[in-house]
C-alpha cells in the first residue's frame, strides 16, 4: 500500500463547478499535511497547509480527518486556471519530518 | 532571480556516464532535498540534508550520491547513469517550522539516459 494515495483522475469539470479531491495516508504518526499544486512540466508549489480544524483560502477549503486518515480539498467556482495536478503531501515518510508526496490528482476545468 | 535554481535544466547522456546535477538557493534555508518524479509515481525522495554536516538517505538513494558544499548548494550525482534513472529531478529547500516545513522547489532538471 502506498503511504499516500490519491485518485489520479483526470477530473473533467465545467467552469464554475465545485470539485473535491480526497487523499488517504497510511502513517498514523504523520503530523503535518499540505496540498501542493503542480502545473504541467513545472515545479510543485504550496497551495495550502491543512489544519485539524479545517481551513479555507478563498475558493479552496482543506479538511483533515485524523481518525480516518484522509485529507480533502474542495475547490468552489472552478476557473480555467485551476487546471493542474494537485498533490497531497504528509510528513513522517522517511526520517525526520521529510515529506511524502501522493502521485497527484489531475484536474481539467473546461469552458 | 529565482530563489532555487537548478543546472542543467535538460540533459541527455549515455549509460555509464557520470552526471552531476546542481542546486543553489538564495532563500537562506538550512534544509535541502532531492526528489525524482516519474509519471504515475509522484515525487520520491532521494536524499535530504538538514544542514551542511547532515546528509540522509531517502527512499530511493541507490545509484545516487550527494554533496552539500555549502548551506546554499546541494548537488546530486549519478556515478554511472542507467536508463531507469531517466526522470524529472527536483531540488527543494525548506526551513523548520513547528507546524511543518513548507518546501520551495527549483524548476527541475529533465534527465534522459540513453
Amino acid at each position: 500500500r502506498k503511504e499516500v494515495e490519491q485518485d489520479p483522475g483526470p477530473f473533467n469539470v465545467p467552469e464554475g463547478a465545485t470539485v473535491a479531491f480526497n487523499c488517504t495516508y497510511s502513517n498514523s504518526a504523520s503530523q503535518s499535511f499540505f496540498w501542493y499544486r503542480q502545473d504541467c512540466r513545472k515545479e510543485p508549489k504550496l497551495l495550502m497547509s491543512v489544519y485539524s480544524s479545517g481551513n479555507e483560502d478563498g475558493r479552496f477549503t482543506a479538511q483533515l480527518n485524523r481518525a480516518s486518515q484522509y485529507i480533502s480539498l474542495l475547490i468552489r467556482d472552478s476557473k480555467l486556471s485551476d487546471s493542474a495536478t494537485y498533490l497531497c503531501v504528509v510528513t513522517g515518510g522517511t526520517g525526520r519530518r521529510a515529506l511524502t508526496f501522493g502521485s497527484g490528482t489531475r484536474l481539467q476545468v473546461q469552458p | 532571480d529565482a530563489d532555487v535554481t537548478q543546472t542543467p535544466r535538460n540533459r541527455i547522456t549515455k549509460t555509464g556516464k557520470r552526471i552531476m546535477l546542481e542546486c543553489s538557493q538564495t532563500k537562506g534555508h538550512d534544509r535541502m532535498y532531492w526528489y525524482r518524479q516519474d509519471p504515475g509515481l509522484g515525487l520520491r525522495l532521494i536524499y535530504y540534508s538538514f544542514d551542511v554536516k547532515d546528509i540522509n538517505k531517502g527512499e530511493i538513494s541507490d545509484g545516487y550520491s550527494v554533496s552539500r558544499q555549502a548551506q546554499a548548494k546541494f548537488s546530486l550525482s549519478l556515478e554511472s547513469a542507467i536508463p531507469n534513472q531517466t526522470a524529472l529531478y527536483f531540488c527543494a529547500t525548506s526551513f523548520a517550522l513547528a507546524g511543518g516545513d513548507t518546501q520551495y522547489f527549483g524548476p527541475g532538471t529533465r534527465l534522459t539516459v540513453l
